[in-house]
């Protein structure tokens, strides 16, 4: 059975600290990793993964792949109170239309 | 770019009623659009796929009949909660993506409150 697990469940930091986010996944015919923040709402887009080894940057926040051992990180340097939030993987198989959600770790910067 | 608007963001009703939930892609067209159910602390569940012009297609476990998915257009895709209950509470996302090896961009979201 496909899935994604993420770790921690949570976790709480200090601002400055820096945080790294697992995602393992188990997902026939992988396509893409896909990592997002959801605060109060919705999710929105940090990162797509597809290729390994290939670090994607947004500011403070990072992300790299490694499919041959199936995971991922996300980074998130000098955290800021504004970084808390619950951070999703998700993974997207080739075939059918599926998006395999992990539970999420939920992060708490305190000042 | 790839903004999804989703309509209602908050819905209080009574039990019975029906609640019709819109979603659109504002700057694309989304062949394929996504519905979700969260529950508190919670990951989210896929409930169905809708794509345009053909019927969506449902997960398990999610009653057809009671989750009405039309696809009109390229960019609205609505569901509707038909005879709502209490345990219908929840919190509904869509989301939609530009089609290919594109991500899927969500909808703020629509917090459904049956009383």
């Amino acid at each position: 059975e496909d899935k994604v697990v993420q770790s921690p469940l949570s976790l709480v930091v200090h601002e400055g600290d820096t945080v790294t986010l697992n995602c393992s996944y188990e997902v026939t015919n992988f396509r893409s990793l896909l990592w997002y923040k959801q605060e109060k709402k919705a999710p929105t887009f940090l990162f797509m993964l597809t290729s390994s080894g290939i670090e994607k940057k947004s500011g403070r926040l990072s992300s790299i792949l490694d499919k041959k051992e199936l995971f991922s990180i996300l980074n998130i340097t000098a955290t800021q109170t504004g970084d808390s939030a619950v951070y999703l993987c998700a993974v997207e198989p080739y075939t059918g239309n599926q998006f395999y959600f992990g539970t999420g770790t939920s992060l708490t910067v305190i000042p | 770019g790839a903004v999804v608007s989703q309509h209602p963001s908050w819905v209080i009703c009574k039990s019975g009623t029906s609640v019709k939930i819109e979603c659109r892609s504002l700057d694309f067209q989304a062949t394929t659009m996504f519905w979700y159910r969260q529950f508190p602390k919670q990951s989210l569940m896929l409930m169905a796929t809708s794509n345009e012009g053909s019927k969506a297609t449902y997960e398990q476990g999610v009653e057809k009949d009671k989750f009405l998915i039309n696809h009109a257009s390229l960019t609205l895709s609505t569901l509707t909660v038909t005879s709502a209950h209490p345990e219908d509470s929840s919190f509904y996302i869509c989301s939609a993506a530009r089609g290919g090896n594109q991500p899927q961009h969500f909808g703020d979201g629509t917090r459904l409150s049956i009383l």
